[in-house]
């Protein structure tokens, strides 16, 4: 089992659609990153949690540190939405990142 | 405030042959991160540097090294290149030893080995 699970795997939605990612882990956390990989690779940090919630214009992120849950929101998606999203954990025994899967989302106009 | 910058972008070698990739990191941050992203994996933890020094390592064999000098840039050294060594290379950097600081990523290289 890895120790970073997201889900869904893949994600296609219309424009204006509420989405939801969700990331769960299985390891002590000292915090939690949401990334956003755009084609060709380009990787951007969107968020670093280590509780409760956070808000960057339409994303929204929130963690639940009791369940080791997390979850990406986007409101109002546009298809400039259209990535990768990656949930990574910062271990707090070693500091070490450990990435989800990913999430690939297509937003259609 | 400039990123974090990576270079080069792209890159071509041949089995065998030696790289060396380079990354700055943003003003004022000490800690530096390698990842390597292979065609269809995941993000992979290579290596931490913080203040000179190699804090952590990943699952890599030891033909993957690197420093970090003392103006904090980096260098990812990679020997007798393989097939499989083919992938995105990113380097990121943070205030300090990674403890909850956010990481900020480069752009990435590019390596082709054939």
């Amino acid at each position: 089992k890895n120790e970073v699970e997201q889900s869904p795997q893949n994600l296609t939605a219309q424009e204006g659609e509420f989405i939801t990612i969700n990331c769960s882990y299985s390891v002590g956390i000292s915090a939690l990153h949401w990334l956003q990989q755009h084609p060709g690779g380009g990787i951007v940090s969107l968020f670093m949690l280590s509780s409760g919630k956070k808000k960057h214009g339409r994303l929204i992120a929130t963690i639940n540190i009791q369940e080791k849950h997390s979850s990406l929101h986007i409101t109002a998606s546009h298809p400039r939405d259209s990535a990768v999203y990656i949930c990574a954990v910062l271990m707090d025994s070693n500091y070490q990142l450990i990435w989800g899967a990913g999430t690939k989302l297509i937003i259609k106009p | 405030e400039a990123g974090v910058t990576q270079s080069p972008t792209h890159l071509i070698k041949t089995r065998g042959q030696q790289v060396t990739l380079r990354c700055s990191p943003i003003s004022g941050h000490t800690s530096v991160y390698w990842y390597q992203q292979a065609l269809g994996l995941g993000l992979q933890f290579l290596l931490w540097y913080d203040e000179g020094e190699e804090r952590n390592r990943g699952n890599f064999p030891p033909r993957f090294s690197g420093r970090q000098f003392p103006n904090y840039s980096s260098e990812l050294n990679v020997n007798a290149l393989e097939l499989e060594d083919s992938a995105l290379y990113l380097c990121a950097s943070s205030l300090e030893e990674g403890r909850g600081y956010e990481q900020y990523f480069g752009p990435g290289t590019r390596l082709t080995v054939t």
